[in-house]
C-alpha cells in the first residue's frame, strides 16, 4: 500500500525564522510529488516535482526531492504570520490517484 | 476563470440520513475526484470521474456513491450517514486524469452528523 509520511506533524515558529518540512513516501512506480498549502478550506497548488535533485523555488519557498533516499523537504525562510497553514505533501504513482500525508500544522507568531 | 465551486458549504445532518454533496469543476476540467479530510486521517480518496465514468475508487464503504454528469458536474452521496462521517468534503478537478498535473480544489464542504 502506498504510504506519505509527513513530519513534524506541528510545528509553531516565530516570524522570521526558517523553517524545513519533511515528506517520505515509500509508493510503486513513482510518478512525481507534490505541496499544497491549505489556510482555511481548499489546498491550493504549491510545486510539482518529478526529477530528484532539482529545486523548484516560488518567493521564500523551495522544495527539493530526494528520489534515492524517497523524501522530499519544503523550506519556508523569513515566514510571516501569513504563512500559517497546513502544508500537504501528495505523490502520484503507477496508475493511483494522489495519495496524501496527513500534513504538517505551522503556525507563525508575531 | 472560475474555481471549483461545491455546494452547500455546511451540512448538519442526523444518523441515519441520507446526503448529498454537489461539486462544478473548472470550466474545461472533465475530470473530478472526491476527497474526504478529517484530523485523524488526513485526505483520503473517495472517487474519481472522467466522461461520466468511474475511473477509481477508494477504500470506502458502499454507503459512499458518485457520479458525474454530462457537463461534468458531479455528486457525490452518503447514505445511512455515520458519526464518524463527519469531515470536511473535498472536490478536485483537472483537464483530464493525468499524473503530470496538479488536481485543483474546491473549499469543501463540511459534513457534520449528530
Amino acid at each position: 500500500e502506498d504510504k506519505v509520511v509527513q513530519s513534524p506533524l506541528s510545528l509553531v515558529v516565530h516570524e522570521g525564522d526558517t523553517v524545513t518540512l519533511n515528506c517520505s513516501y515509500e509508493v510503486t512506480n513513482f510518478r512525481s510529488l507534490l505541496w499544497y498549502k491549505q489556510e482555511k478550506k481548499a489546498p491550493t497548488f504549491l510545486f510539482m516535482l518529478t526529477s530528484s535533485g532539482i529545486e523548484k523555488k516560488s518567493g521564500r519557498l523551495s522544495s527539493i526531492l530526494d528520489k534515492k533516499e524517497l523524501f522530499s523537504i519544503l523550506n519556508i525562510t523569513a515566514t510571516q504570520t501569513g504563512d500559517s497553514a497546513i502544508y500537504l505533501c501528495a505523490v502520484y504513482s503507477g496508475n493511483t490517484p494522489l495519495v496524501f500525508g496527513k500534513g504538517t500544522r505551522l503556525s507563525v507568531i508575531a | 476563470k472560475a474555481g471549483v465551486t461545491q455546494t452547500p458549504r455546511y451540512l448538519i445532518k442526523t444518523r441515519g440520513q441520507q446526503v448529498t454533496l454537489s461539486c462544478s469543476p473548472i470550466s474545461g476540467h472533465r475530470s473530478v475526484s472526491w476527497y474526504q479530510q478529517t484530523p485523524g486521517q488526513g485526505l483520503q480518496f473517495l472517487f474519481e470521474y472522467f466522461s461520466e465514468t468511474q475511473r477509481n475508487k477508494g477504500n470506502f464503504p458502499g454507503r459512499f456513491s458518485g457520479r458525474q454528469f454530462s457537463n461534468s458536474r458531479s455528486e457525490m452521496n452518503v447514505s445511512t450517514l455515520e458519526l464518524g462521517d463527519s469531515a470536511l468534503y473535498l472536490c478536485a478537478s483537472q483537464t483530464r486524469p493525468s499524473l503530470d498535473s496538479p488536481l485543483h480544489f474546491g473549499n469543501g464542504t463540511r459534513l457534520t452528523v449528530t
